[in-house]
């Protein structure tokens, strides 16, 4: 699988709007990008994946450079409830498992 | 949400012994995986099942072995636990499902809560 490339941490005032940037240089044409989190001791859940187009959900939006060598998440207003270690994944298509990195431990400062 | 249980939450063995962790999914999705994550990393495959009859190894296989008892169960077992076994392991289930384009191209992963695992 591709690699990508993501901030070890991050912090963000409660209410502000956080973009958590991650590098994919190497992405093939087939690759989806997946964006997973993990809440404080509990199981990663899914947040939102995109191929080329800008997507949109109710947790996050993704932002897709023209390119496809980086995205961003967006999260549109920080809350408490939004600090976890957010992992940004390269997947062709429906046929390979997840490979989780380090991910971007975000903290969200009341 | 898939509805994915994970027995026992908390298991504390010792070196030597044979462990099986089990895994249950309600929501009939046939793809079901075993992580194992350590302090401050990622979490790392080990084994991965596509349906009842496929099983594949992960990254890190070494060690473990599993049984896919039937769509709904995905146990992993630890021969003879050694310490540097000891983490959080996850289960997960994925909705894949070629007939379904969105599903196909997404194949959301659910995980379990967790099974901490501590080998002395």
């Amino acid at each position: 699988d591709a690699k990508t490339t993501q901030p070890n941490s991050m912090e963000s005032n409660e209410e502000e709007p956080v973009h958590l940037p991650c590098n994919h240089s190497t992405i093939s044409g087939t690759d989806y990008i997946h964006w997973y989190r993990q809440l404080p001791s509990q199981g990663p859940e899914y947040v939102i994946h995109g191929l080329t187009s800008n997507v949109n959900n109710r947790m996050a939006s993704l932002a897709i450079a023209e390119d496809r060598k980086s995205s961003t998440l967006i999260l549109h207003r920080a809350t408490l409830r939004d600090a976890a270690v957010y992992y940004c994944i390269l997947r062709d298509w429906g046929n390979t498992p997840l490979v989780f990195g380090k991910g971007t431990r975000l903290s969200v400062i009341a | 949400d898939a509805d994915v249980t994970q027995t026992p939450r908390n298991r504390i063995t010792k070196t030597g012994k044979r462990i099986m962790l089990e895994c249950s999914q309600t929501k009939g999705h046939d793809r079901m995986y075993w992580y194992r994550q350590d302090p401050g990393l990622g979490l790392r495959l080990i084994y991965y099942s596509f349906d009842v009859k496929d099983i594949n190894k992960g990254e890190i296989s070494d060690g473990y072995s599993v049984s896919r008892q039937a769509q709904a169960k995905f146990s992993l077992s630890l021969e003879s636990a050694i310490p540097n076994q000891t983490a959080l392991y996850f289960c997960a289930t994925s909705d894949f499902n070629p007939r379904d384009r969105d599903s196909l191209l997404a194949d959301t992963q659910y995980f379990g809560p967790g099974t901490r695992l501590t080998v002395l």
